[in-house]
């Protein structure tokens, strides 16, 4: 059974970096899968932020790519998120989530419980 | 960005009733279109991908259709369990991956 855990600290300043882990289990991020993440405004609705593929490539959102930089390390276990410059607007829960593709759509088949993330001094 | 749009945003409805929920996309998408619940401080779980293709354990009582721009999530009879918000999510045109901004079914 595929197990994903985000963690990280829940209080970020206004300015600073936000960072968080997705710990794998059950798979690994060198399977032929592509890994993501993505946030939620708490009462809101889904916002993709990008994904990084087994090889180590990646994709971003336009509108937070500028911020983002998604990355392994070395253990293949586990993948990480980095948003730069973050404000209020960023305070969400963030999902770390497994991709899989069937019938040509790609969907996210295996998710975090997600981590509230709160920008504040 | 294609923008993808549910409705209602709200829905009302009794255990026992069949409900359904669309999604319209801003471009064509052809069947690349999927849905989610989501329980309250849940992390989404999927339901249907592909427009109509029921994801392994997922009840009966859920199916999906359409192709094209419009789409839809159906519940033959609700249970308790099936209220929730729904979201639909596009990846024909990435990136971005984009949502829907969901559908609450609540219990009447």
């Amino acid at each position: 059974q595929v197990q994903l855990q985000e963690s990280g600290p829940r209080l970020v300043k206004p300015s600073e970096t936000l960072s968080l882990t997705c710990a794998v289990s059950g798979d690994s991020v060198s399977s032929d899968h592509w890994w993501s993440w993505v946030r939620q405004v708490p009462g809101q609705g889904l916002e993709w932020i990008g994904e990084i593929s087994h090889s180590g490539s990646t994709n971003y959102n336009p509108s937070l790519k500028s911020r983002v930089t998604i990355s392994t390390d070395s253990s293949i276990i586990q993948f990480s998120l980095h948003l730069t410059s973050v404000t209020a607007a960023d305070t969400a829960v963030y999902f770390c989530a497994r991709e899989r593709t069937r019938s040509g759509t790609t969907f996210f088949d295996y998710w975090g419980q997600g981590t509230l993330v709160t920008v504040s001094s | 960005d294609i923008e993808m749009t549910q409705s209602p945003s709200s829905l009302s409805a009794y255990v026992g009733d069949r409900v359904t929920i669309t999604c319209r996309a801003s471009q064509t998408i052809g069947s690349y279109l999927n849905w989610y619940q989501q329980l309250p401080g849940k992390a989404p779980k999927l339901l249907i991908y592909a427009a109509s293709t029921l994801q392994s354990g997922v009840p009966l009582r859920f199916s999906g259709g359409g192709s094209g721009t419009d789409f839809t999530l159906t519940i033959s009879s609700l249970q308790p369990e099936d209220f929730a918000t729904y979201f639909c999510q596009q990846s024909y045109s990435i990136p971005p991956y984009t949502f829907g901004q969901g559908t609450k079914l609540e219990i009447k």
